[in-house]
């Protein structure tokens, strides 16, 4: 295992459709989180997950936005009705347990047309 | 205030110059200060990770932590062009699950 892994690394939507991501975080880290960065800026929080359980979701994530971790493993990371403003790079980190180290995968990056 | 301020630059210095790059904070429940290094359209890549006050040294890295002033400092000594990149400053807190991030500042090393 080399790292945190991201697919697709880039997608290109039109508006209105749903897109899903994946992240497989390092093999013995239960931390996972999710974060969306666009040109410019650090990562912005989405969301994030010890284990299986979903600890905190972002209050400026809308609903369109849903993250799941089955079994603490991977998680995969929806957006339905796709917008413009949703065009980004979509991050995914893990960590060993809280606080130490996060790792952060190449990234998946959104364009919505 | 942002929970975490980064002045985003952009730097420019020539190759062999010492770098300073700091971030400022207001949550004094932060005990954990990490600086990324981030390529174009590349995902952040973990450069230093220091708990609480003091400082740290990997290479031609040094991380500082200044508690009481709420200021974190990372240090590149001789630096070379493949340093230029967007370097991020992060922390968190035992009591708050997420990192939060400055917003990065652009160096640019030339030869």
């Amino acid at each position: 295992d080399t790292g945190v892994s991201q697919n697709p690394r880039h997608k290109i939507t039109k508006r209105g459709q749903n897109v899903t991501f994946r992240c497989d975080p390092i093999s013995e880290h239960n931390r996972l989180y999710w974060y969306r960065q666009t040109l410019g800026q650090g990562p912005e929080f989405l969301t994030y997950f010890q284990n299986e359980a979903q600890l905190e979701k972002s209050r400026l994530l809308s609903d369109r936005f849903s993250a799941e971790r089955p079994k603490g493993s991977f998680s995969t990371l929806e957006i339905q009705r796709t917008e413009q403003g949703d065009s980004a790079m979509y991050l995914c980190a893990s960590s060993s347990r809280e606080n130490t180290e996060a790792f952060f995968g190449q990234g998946t990056r959104l364009t919505v047309v | 205030q942002k929970e975490v301020e980064q002045d985003p630059g952009p730097l420019s210095v020539p190759e062999g110059a010492i770098v300073s790059l700091n971030c400022t904070y207001s949550n004094s429940a932060f005990q954990y200060f990490m600086w990324y290094r981030q390529y174009s359209r590349k995902g952040p890549e973990l450069l230093m990770y220091t708990y609480s006050s003091g400082n740290k040294e990997d290479g031609r890295f040094t991380a500082q932590v200044d508690k009481s002033s709420k200021y974190i400092s990372l240090f590149i000594r001789d630096s070379q062009p493949s340093d230029s990149a967007t370097y991020l400053c992060a922390m968190a807190a035992p009591t708050l699950g997420r990192l939060y991030f400055g917003r990065g500042t652009q160096l640019t090393v030339w030869p």
